[in-house]
């Protein structure tokens, strides 16, 4: 069975400053892995995806995220963000059967000025 | 193009009543998906449907919910007897098949409340 793990539910940053969501994965087979966001009052919005190939993924408004193996992470960083980057994050796994996305629990990332 | 939408956005019921939520899925998408998000437990997977074929139930967490999708297209989920534990938001995501590489179209969920 697959499950993701989210490190932290709350990442509170002030603007400008980098960030990073930390996700981790358990999987015995080969996974393919998502990071979407959920903006207030909004539904979810694919990010960025980790198909094969590079382990650095870069996705919509600046965000990236680097698969590691090994480590089974798949870590999402900004190096400087925004206000309007205030929303809940939620990594995901699947697996190649396309079996329904297993979600971490989501961590809010709030930006203040 | 138009994306996943669901209906209503909102259903405030009685404990014990019977509700039906409604999602329209991207048109050709043969893929639809449904999962429910509760405050603390992130998002859980309900249910999926694949085409023709017969559904992935193995997410419903108990026997008064079941859903249906006519035609290939539109589908409907429905709670019996609902619960307070029922309240949640009910997430439809549909996607071009159900390769596991492809992204899933989130609806804008429908928020359930049940008295």
């Amino acid at each position: 069975a697959q499950s993701v793990t989210q490190l932290d539910s709350q990442v509170p940053v002030f603007e400008e400053a980098p960030v990073e969501l930390r996700c981790n994965y358990s999987s015995s087979v080969s996974v393919y892995l998502f990071w979407y966001v959920q903006y207030p009052n909004q539904g979810l919005q694919l990010l960025l995806k980790y198909l094969s190939g590079s382990t650095l993924v870069k996705g919509i408004n600046g965000f990236e995220a680097e698969f590691n193996k090994s480590q089974t992470s798949f870590h999402l960083r900004k190096p400087s963000v925004h206000i309007s980057d205030t929303a809940e994050y939620f990594c995901a796994v699947s697996d190649p059967a396309g079996t329904a996305l297993i979600f971490g629990k989501g961590t809010t990332l709030s930006v203040s000025s | 193009g138009a994306g996943v939408s669901q209906s209503p956005s909102n259903k405030v019921t009685e404990k014990g009543k019977d509700v039906e939520l409604r999602c329209d899925p991207i048109s050709g998408h043969t893929a639809l998906y449904w999962y429910r998000q509760s405050l603390g437990q992130g998002l859980e997977f309900l249910i999926y449907f694949q085409g023709n074929s017969a559904p992935d139930k193995s997410g419903l967490p108990s026997d008064r919910f079941s859903a249906e999708r006519t035609g290939g297209s539109v589908s409907t989920l429905t709670i019996q007897r609902t619960q307070q534990e029922d309240s949640a938001v009910y997430l439809c995501a549909s996607s071009q098949d159900r390769q596991g590489w492809n992204e899933q179209f989130f609806g804008p969920g429908t928020r359930l409340t049940v008295l």
